[in-house]
């Protein structure tokens, strides 16, 4: 089946640093990948969506300089979080759309924890 | 606007059946899907369904009515491990999946 995987799956830094996650789909090509937000008991928010080799599309009220997307290859994705603060501490989820149509399923990466302190 | 109504918790026994409803009103529709998420995880995908009608896989059944805007997903033979969140998503015209808060169950041995 369709594998996606994140890196890191948890990361802890200081306040005003910058963290990058890395999203990839192991075993298929994925030219559309998403980025979701979650905050404890809260629904899952879509942050951007992630287009192989074009700029990344971002939902209303997401800050694309903070959030720095980049989809260099059809199997990687990357979110930059920069210059962290402590609200910016949730659980980030990716996932990647099999194909290149758009109806084509969503399989989620296990999501990273982010702690700024 | 976009909209989707599920229960936010609900408890049930371990062995029993329990029915999760959804409603949902989207901008267009293109299928909806159910997921699974336990505390701390990625949701993980559990049934799609696009036409009227009930799916079934094996313990988990999904229902879906277009014309009433309503979904149910059913599981029967509840297992301690079921305790998670339930998460409806359908998908609108941009085939853009649209979350709900989902309902969390609660098994209860």
């Amino acid at each position: 089946g369709a594998v996606v995987s994140q890196h890191p799956s948890w990361v802890i830094c200081k306040s005003g640093t910058s963290v990058k996650i890395e999203c990839r789909s192991l075993d298929f090509q994925a030219t559309t990948m998403f980025w979701y937000r979650q905050f404890p008991k809260q629904s899952l928010m879509l942050m951007a969506t992630s287009n192989e080799g074009s700029k990344a599309t971002y939902e209303q009220g997401v800050e694309k300089d903070k959030f720095l997307i980049n989809h260099a290859s059809l199997t990687l994705s990357t979110l930059t979080v920069t210059s962290a603060h402590p609200e910016d501490s949730s659980f980030y989820i990716c996932s990647a759309r099999v194909g290149d149509r758009d109806y084509g399923e969503q399989f989620f990466g296990p999501g990273t924890r982010l702690t700024v302190l | 606007g976009q909209n989707i109504d599920q229960p936010t918790e609900m408890t049930a026994t371990e062995g029993a059946i329990v029915q999760i409803n959804c409603t949902y009103q989207t901008s267009g529709f293109n299928g909806l899907f159910w997921y699974q998420q336990h505390a701390g995880e990625a949701p993980t995908f559990l049934s799609y369904n696009v036409l009227d009608g009930l799916e079934e896989k094996g313990r988990f059944s999904s229902f879906l009515s277009r014309s009433k805007g309503y979904s149910y997903l059913l599981l029967k033979e509840l297992q301690m491990k079921d305790s998670a969140s339930y998460l409806c998503a359908p998908w609108d015209s941009n085939y853009q999946l649209i979350w709900g808060a989902g309902t969390k169950l609660i098994i209860k041995p």
